[in-house]
């Protein structure tokens, strides 16, 4: 099974900040099969990025992904108030899948 | 737009069966390139992938739960049923039903269900 590593675990930054946001696997995914979701309180995860690099529908140019092999990366470009969340990254590969345990973005 | 609800009990014994539904709504089930997944998330914690299933009824479990884990599909009814056996206090958690888009390049679940409470106690 892969185990997907996120670091930090979590980041205080103020709006307006870039943020960096970092998945590392313990062996090689396709980017085909790496997807980030943000996921706020009380509520379901929302799928932002698929493929490694793709945004999911409606998902706005500031959040953007980079990545392959065994290093993956979720930038958001300039932190907006509801940008404020936890944030996983999940791989699907060799019929089963896994999570990563989750980056917090909170407020400063 | 596809919609997904869970539903079953919100109380479980220790030692008993868990079972829940997850029924779509406004959409298809039996359409291909999709799994239908099930994700928990105890509290204050983080996602835990349980498994997914086709419509044709093929399975992939996590490997930590695959000895007691069955999921099966009812196109008919549009629904998607999980069965954890033996469960313990430490199962207790949000459960959630997801689809799983299966494309060349896009294995993500893309439409969430809002999640149902599942609390294991006697």
């Amino acid at each position: 099974e892969i185990v997907l590593t996120q670091s930090p675990g979590t980041l205080s930054l103020s709006p307006g900040e870039r943020v960096t946001l970092s998945c590392r696997a313990s062996q090689s995914v396709s980017s085909s099969n790496l997807a980030w979701y943000q996921q706020k309180p009380g509520q379901a995860p929302r799928l932002l990025i698929y493929g490694a690099s793709s945004r999911a529908t409606g998902i706005p140019d500031r959040f953007s992904g980079s990545g392959s092999g065994t290093d993956f990366t979720l930038t958001i470009g300039r932190l907006e108030p509801e940008d404020f969340a936890v944030y996983y990254c999940q791989q699907f590969g060799s019929s089963t899948g896994t999570f990563g345990q989750g980056t917090k973005v909170e407020i400063k | 737009q596809l919609q997904l609800q869970e539903s079953g009990p919100g109380l479980v014994k220790p030692s008993e069966t868990l079972s829940l539904t997850c029924t779509v709504s406004s959409g298809s089930i039996s359409r291909g390139s999709y799994y239908w997944g099930w994700i928990r998330q105890p509290p204050g914690k983080g996602l835990e992938w349980i498994g997914i299933i086709d419509y044709y009824g093929s399975t992939f479990y996590s490997p930590s739960l695959k000895s007691r884990v069955t999921m099966s599909i009812d196109t008919s009814k549009k629904q998607i049923s999980l069965n954890l056996s033996s469960v313990t206090a430490a199962e207790t958690a949000v459960y959630y039903c997801a689809r799983l888009r299966y494309n060349w390049n896009d294995r993500a679940f893309d439409v969430w269900g809002r999640g149902t409470t599942v609390t294991v106690s006697s």
